[in-house]
């Protein structure tokens, strides 16, 4: 079955400290995976793109890994600002019937002074 | 903002009301997509246009009916719901569904609640 699993659920971090969110996915066959932000009362907005040969992608303080072999990805996140606070939300593309997404859970972060 | 707006951005209806939800894109974009998303649950994917044309629909109750008038205009009709059809209601929209590497652009999505 085709699942996307995000760790932790939620996180509390101090202004300017650093954090690393967890996604583990069985998707197959893998296509790609996306991490999105949604900040509260919005819609998600893509923040990195990476497909089965690239293992890291950067967008300014946030840093995603891949590492296909074990299924796994990362969203770092470096010197945080109140403005991080959100949900951010692993999704995982399969190449099936065209292109097919499967969503993790989110974790939600929140960022205090 | 991402190109993509919806209106209303709330909505309160009873059981019995009929009630329509308005998603534009101002990207070109010809895949249009909605979702629902529900507290601490993943988005789930309801309908898929591409190029017009309805190619997904993801075992969605016959009381959410959905129409694609154009590419830039996607609307969900909504009547007789439930309770447990409260949740926000995200629309998106792509380059192309088939793309390997579409990314999609969501609006701000609409928060409705049946009463």
């Amino acid at each position: 079955k085709n699942q996307v699993e995000q760790s932790p659920q939620s996180l509390i971090i101090l202004e300017g400290k650093n954090c690393t969110l967890q996604c583990n996915y069985t998707v197959s066959p893998f296509s790609n995976l996306r991490w999105y932000k949604q900040d509260t009362g919005r819609g998600p907005v893509s923040l990195t793109i990476m497909t089965f040969s690239e293992n890291t992608k950067s967008n300014g303080r946030y840093t995603a890994t891949l590492d296909a072999d074990t299924k796994q990805s990362s969203l770092h996140i470096t010197a945080s600002q109140l403005s991080d606070s959100a949900s951010y939300i692993c999704v995982v593309s399969a190449r099936i019937a065209g292109n097919q997404f499967y969503f993790g859970t989110g974790t939600s972060l929140t960022v205090i002074p | 903002e991402t190109g993509v707006t919806q209106t209303p951005r709330h909505l309160v209806m009873g059981m019995t009301n009929k009630k329509s939800l308005k998603c534009e894109q101002h990207l070109g974009h010809n895949a249009m997509y909605w979702y629902k998303q529900s507290a601490k649950k993943p988005l789930e994917l309801m309908f898929v246009y591409n190029f017009k044309e309805q190619t997904e629909n993801n075992s969605v109750p016959s009381r959410f009916s959905p129409e694609c008038p154009n590419s830039s205009h996607l609307f969900l009709h909504l009547h007789t719901l439930q309770p447990e059809d409260s949740a926000l209601y995200l629309c998106a929209s792509s380059q192309e569904r088939s793309m390997n590497t579409d990314t999609q652009y969501f609006g701000p999505g609409t928060r409705l609640t049946v009463l």
